[in-house]
């Protein structure tokens, strides 16, 4: 138990659904990140908050829309995904974004879109 | 970016034996993490270890942040210990992983 919890664990969604994805973390960190992790890939960064800012936007594509409405939550927010999408989708937290900040992972969504 | 090469990609062990794992990096850097996934996708921070030498149980880990790698050794590989072990370094106030290596421990 890391502390970090992401719902749900598995998800199946067509391309027309809309769906969403939660984290939660019980560590007080001011930190939250939004990670994909795709087969045979390395874990590529997606989103970043700080103190409830969005301070990183890695060229994500609309159709992911993250929402961080305290430092405890966050969430993924997803509508007309692609197949290309399919993916291990990670929350992670640390105590505040910066240098020498060790991360922490939730176990992570395994989506799959048809 | 900083590039972050991982070796061997795959290693396959007996229970029991020893291994050493290892992490080049293209550029300096503060932050240096490694992980474990487990076969279930939950990550586990083993080390944060910029620089030195840690231990913790049979893990351990040295940096050597001038010569820019670091290596992670197994020792008495228990089958719990399979997983992907992932090198993460800080770049530009992220950390950026490395590809893996993916380590399966047989009974």
């Amino acid at each position: 138990e890391t502390g970090v919890t992401q719902t749900p664990r598995h998800l199946v969604m067509g391309m027309t659904n809309k769906k969403s994805l939660k984290c939660e973390q019980h560590l007080g960190h001011n930190a939250m990140y939004w990670y994909k992790q795709s087969a045979k890939k390395p874990l590529e960064l997606m989103f970043v908050y700080s103190l409830e800012e969005r301070v990183e936007n890695n060229s994500v594509p609309s159709r992911f829309s993250p929402e961080c409405p305290n430092s405890s939550h966050l969430f993924l927010h997803l509508h007309t995904l692609q197949p290309e999408d399919s993916a291990l989708y990670l929350c992670a937290s640390s105590r505040r974004r910066g240098l020498n900040e060790k991360l922490f992972f939730g176990s992570g969504t395994q989506l799959s879109v048809l | 970016g900083i590039q972050v090469e991982q070796s061997p990609p795959d290693l396959i062990l007996q229970e029991g034996a020893n291994s050493t794992l290892r992490c080049n990096f293209s550029d300096s850097v503060n932050n240096l993490q490694w992980f474990h996934q487990n076969p279930w996708g939950q990550l586990i921070n083993l080390f944060y270890i910029p620089s030195g030498t840690k231990q913790n149980g049979r893990l351990s880990a040295t940096t050597v942040a001038t010569e820019r790698y670091s290596l992670l050794y197994i020792s008495s590989s228990q089958t719990t210990d399979s997983g992907v072990y992932f090198c993460a370094v800080e770049d530009d106030y992220k950390l950026s992983f490395g590809a893996g290596t993916t380590v399966t421990v047989r009974a």
